[in-house]
Order: C-alpha cells, then structure tokens, then sequence
C-alpha cells in the first residue's frame, strides 16, 4: 500500500503565479482534505473533498481552489500567489463515515514564492 | 470545534516515560480527543483517539481526565524516534476535518 502521495514535493514560484498540487490517497480512501502548514505553526484546514464536491472550507480566500477527479485524487489550485502562500501543502486522506478513525497524511508540498 | 492547550515544549530521557499534557475545557460531550504527531520533515501521523475511557495501542496510552477537560498522552518508554511535535485535538464526531494547534515539540535525549 503506497499511502498517500503527493506531487510535486517541492516547487518555487513567483509572486502572481499559479500552482498545481497533486494528491492520490491511500488505497480505500473516498476523501481528501487539504491543510496548509507555515512555518513553526500548525497545519491549517483549507478544504475537503467528497464524491468529487467540496464538503467543507476553512477560512481561505476564493484563490485556493481544488478538484477531486473520479478515481478520488485530487488537485490544489493557488493562484494570484502572495508571498504568504509559502508554506508545506499536506494532503489527508480517509474514508468517509469513519470520523472516529485516523487521517492519512502525505509528507506534503513545499511551496515558496519569491 | 474544541480549542486545545498544549505547553510548547517538553525534554524527556531516553527510555523513560513521558506525559504530555493537553487541557480542551470546551469539548463537548461527542467531540473525540485525538493525538497526532509530527517528526521532522513528515506529514502528521495518527498516534491514538479516545471518547471516555483511557485507551491504549501499540504506540501510546491515552488517559483522559473524568470530566473530559483534560487529557495525556503517555508514552511508556520514549525513544529517539519519538522526538516530534504532538497534536492533540478535538474532533466533532461528525468531520474529518481536524483543527490543529501549535502543539508540544518533545525532545528526547540519550
């Protein structure tokens, strides 16, 4: 079982621009969420997936955006970045009606813009 | 969603026991207490969760406190590899969405 992975595992880019990260979840899962981590903080909830539809946001601005495609990865979207988007991308993945049961954490994409 | 109380950080031995802390005063009564930790360079990774009553698994025991306003983590015998940062936090029994503090960064030392 390959767990959850995720791609790229580290990306610079400019201020302005757009990022794409990328999320296959554990084999099983149906679910994915999305956490942003800066530095020395926690991770952040920015949104979760289900049956391909957003289930549920944090408080993150309309420039985060994702997708769940059919077979259940998913992609994070950024654009307009700032200089404050820098941080490590975490994907999470679970299987949904198991909210007593644990998440699967990738090892994440670090991001930093310039 | 319960906000969580950790201390920033915590020094144990090698192979002694450590206790971390953690006060959720505002839990409610279905909220589960779960424990994830962080090791460097890592993705979170669960460690143990629990409603009630204390429970143990082959990473931890969590004990938690009769009026579920409080709760420890215990590691029995710390080893190297357990230096990480720990998270506990309270989970709606309804979501997966998990609200993380800045939790404990334990060290360990030989």
């Amino acid at each position: 079982d390959a767990g959850v992975t995720q791609s790229p595992t580290h990306l610079i880019k400019t201020r302005g621009q757009q990022v794409t990260l990328r999320c296959s979840p554990k084999s099983g899962h149906d679910t994915v969420s999305w956490y942003q981590q800066a530095l020395g903080q926690g991770p952040q909830f920015i949104f979760q997936y289900y049956e391909e539809e957003e289930r549920q946001r944090g408080n993150f601005p309309d420039r985060f955006s994702g997708h769940q495609f059919p077979n259940y990865s998913s992609e994070l979207n950024v654009n307009a970045l700032l200089l404050g988007d820098s941080a490590l991308y975490l994907c999470a993945s679970s299987h949904t009606g198991t909210f007593d049961g644990e998440l699967f954490f990738g090892e994440g994409s670090r991001l930093t813009v310039l | 969603d319960a906000k969580t109380t950790q201390p920033n950080s915590m020094e144990s031995n090698e192979e002694e026991p450590v206790h971390l802390p953690c006060n959720h005063s505002t839990i409610s009564g279905t909220d589960y207490i779960h424990w994830y930790r962080q090791l460097p360079s890592q993705g979170p990774e669960y460690v143990i969760h629990g409603l009630t009553s204390n429970v143990n698994n082959r990473m931890a025991s969590l004990a938690i406190a009769e009026d579920r306003k409080s709760s420890t983590l215990i590691l029995h015998r710390a080893t190297l590899r357990d230096a990480a940062v720990y998270y506990c936090i309270g989970r709606s029994y309804n979501t997966d969405k998990l609200i993380f503090g800045t939790g404990t960064r334990l060290q360990v030392f030989p």
